[in-house]
């Protein structure tokens, strides 16, 4: 099956910093990159669709400024949370679809990235 | 009312038990439905898609009521390997992309 490689599978940084998660597609074309976000006992929260070479749409309460989304090739998508503080502390995971994966059937996710944000 | 509401558990129920759970979603328009199993801080995996006509995989049996839109999974003898936290999923609809996850349901099964 298709294989989405996540990075970092933990953060942990000092309130004020930005974090990077990287999400790349191994064995097939990501055309379409959804992020997630997910506090504890709650569900996968959508933050953000993104398209290959074009702008990420965000969902409603989601600051695109705070949460930058680049996803400029078909194998490569990446999450920055700039100036991280405290309650941006949470699992982020991002799953994948496109050439080779059932459109919006077939989602292939990451594994997910635990940022901690002191 | 939530777009996906799952009974959040726990579910303790004993190895070899039967167990059901339901997962009732507001938006109309959605055409997709999934049971996904995830771990703890771990990435949900895909459990089994839902289709009208209901579905079966081994142990584990979906199924779509879209009149009532809900769906519903069964587990027969039960597992201890089954002990996680059960998401239901359905698209958006409307031709929005990504999925809507329920909260999870979560199962233990016990020795």
């Amino acid at each position: 099956g298709a294989v989405v490689s996540q990075h970092p599978s933990r953060v942990i940084c000092k309130s004020g910093t930005s974090v990077k998660i990287e999400c790349r597609s191994l064995d097939f074309q990501a055309t379409t990159m959804f992020w997630y976000r997910q506090f504890p006992k709650q569900s996968l929260m959508l933050m953000a669709t993104s398209n290959e070479g074009s702008k990420a749409t965000y969902e409603q309460g989601v600051e695109k400024d705070k949460f930058l989304i680049n996803h400029a090739s078909l194998t490569l998508s990446t999450l920055t949370v700039t100036s991280a503080h405290p309650e941006d502390s949470s699992f982020y995971i991002c799953s994948a679809s496109g050439v080779g994966t059932r459109r919006n059937e077939k989602l292939f996710f990451g594994s997910g990235t635990q940022l901690s944000v002191l | 009312r939530k777009e996906v509401e799952q009974d959040p558990g726990p579910f303790n129920v004993p190895e070899g038990a039967t167990v059901a759970f339901n997962c009732t979603y507001s938006n109309s328009a959605s055409q997709s439905f999934f049971w996904y199993r995830q771990d703890c801080r771990k990435e949900p995996k895909l459990l089994m898609s839902v289709y009208s006509s209901g579905n079966e995989d081994g142990r584990f049996t979906a199924q779509l009521n879209r009149a009532s839109q809900y769906i519903s999974l069964l587990i027969r003898d039960s597992k201890l390997s089954d002990s996680a936290t059960y998401l239901c999923a359905v698209n958006r609809g409307g031709g929005a992309d990504g999925l809507t996850f329920g909260k999870g349901t979560h199962l233990i099964i016990q020795p």
